[in-house]
C-alpha cells in the first residue's frame, strides 16, 4: 500500500532561516508528488507538484522541492522563510498520471515562524 | 463559482443522527473527491467520482458512509447513525483533465458528533 511519511511534526524557525521539510513515500511504481499548504483558517492549496522531467521543481512563494527517486524522497525547501510561511505543510502522492486518482497524504508538518 | 464550495461549513449533531454534507465542484470538473481530516492528521481519502459514477470508494470506512453525484456535478456525502469518531473535517476536491488532474480543495465541513 502507498504511504507518505513526514519526519517532522512541528518545526519552529526564525525569520530568514532556511527550511527543509522531509518527505518519504512508499510505492514501487510511477508516482506524482505534491506539497500542499494550509494557512491558518484557510483551505488546502497546492504549493508545487512533480509529474515528470526535471526533478527539481519550483513552486509558489519561493518554495522548491527535489524528487530523489533512489531515496523515495521529495523534500521541501525554502532558502529564507518569512513569518507569513507559518502554516501546515502536507506532502502527498498519487500513483497515476493519466487518470484521476486519490491522493495519499502525509500527516503534515506544522511550521511556526518567529518574527 | 470560482472554487469548490462546501455546505454547511459547520455541522453539530448528536450520536445516532443522520447527516448530509454537500460539495459544489468547480464548473466543468469531471472528477470529484471526498477526504476526511481528523485533528492532527493529513486528509484521508474516502471516495472519488468520475462523472456520475463512483470510480473508487475504497476509503469509505464502513457502510454507514455513502456518497452520490447523480448529475455529475454536485455531490452529497451521507453518514448514517453518526458516531463520535466521525467527528472530523470533511474535505471535497475536484479536478479536470485540462489541469493534469490537479485537485482543488474546498474549505471543508467541520462535523462534530456529540
Amino acid at each position: 500500500a502507498q504511504s507518505v511519511s513526514q519526519h517532522n511534526h512541528h518545526v519552529i524557525l526564525s525569520e530568514a532561516a532556511s527550511l527543509e521539510l522531509g518527505c518519504n513515500y512508499s510505492y514501487g511504481g510511477t508516482v506524482n508528488l505534491f506539497w500542499y499548504v494550509q494557512y491558518p483558517g484557510q483551505h488546502l492549496q497546492l504549493l508545487l507538484k512533480y509529474f515528470s522531467g526535471d526533478p527539481l521543481v519550483k513552486g509558489i512563494k519561493g518554495f522548491e522541492a527535489e524528487f530523489i527517486k533512489s531515496k523515495f524522497s521529495f523534500n521541501l525547501r525554502k532558502p529564507s522563510v518569512q513569518w507569513s510561511d507559518t502554516a501546515e505543510y502536507f506532502c502527498a502522492v498519487t500513483a497515476e498520471y493519466s487518470s484521476a486518482s486519490k491522493i495519499i497524504f502525509g500527516s503534515g508538518t506544522r511550521l511556526s515562524i518567529r518574527p | 463559482g470560482a472554487g469548490v464550495s462546501q455546505t454547511p461549513s459547520n455541522k453539530v449533531t448528536e450520536k445516532g443522527k443522520y447527516v448530509e454534507l454537500r460539495c459544489d465542484p468547480i464548473s466543468g470538473h469531471t472528477a470529484l473527491y471526498w477526504y476526511r481530516q481528523s485533528l492532527g492528521q493529513g486528509p484521508e481519502f474516502l471516495i472519488y467520482f468520475q462523472g456520475t459514477g463512483a470510480a473508487d470508494d475504497s476509503g469509505l470506512p464502513n457502510d454507514r458512509f455513502f456518497a452520490v453525484r447523480p448529475e455529475g456535478s454536485v455531490s452529497t456525502l451521507k453518514i448514517q447513525r453518526t458516531e463520535r469518531g466521525d467527528s472530523a473535517v470533511y474535505l471535497c476536491a475536484s479536478s479536470s483533465d485540462r489541469t493534469h488532474n490537479e485537485q482543488f480543495f474546498g474549505p471543508g465541513t467541520r462535523l462534530t458528533v456529540l
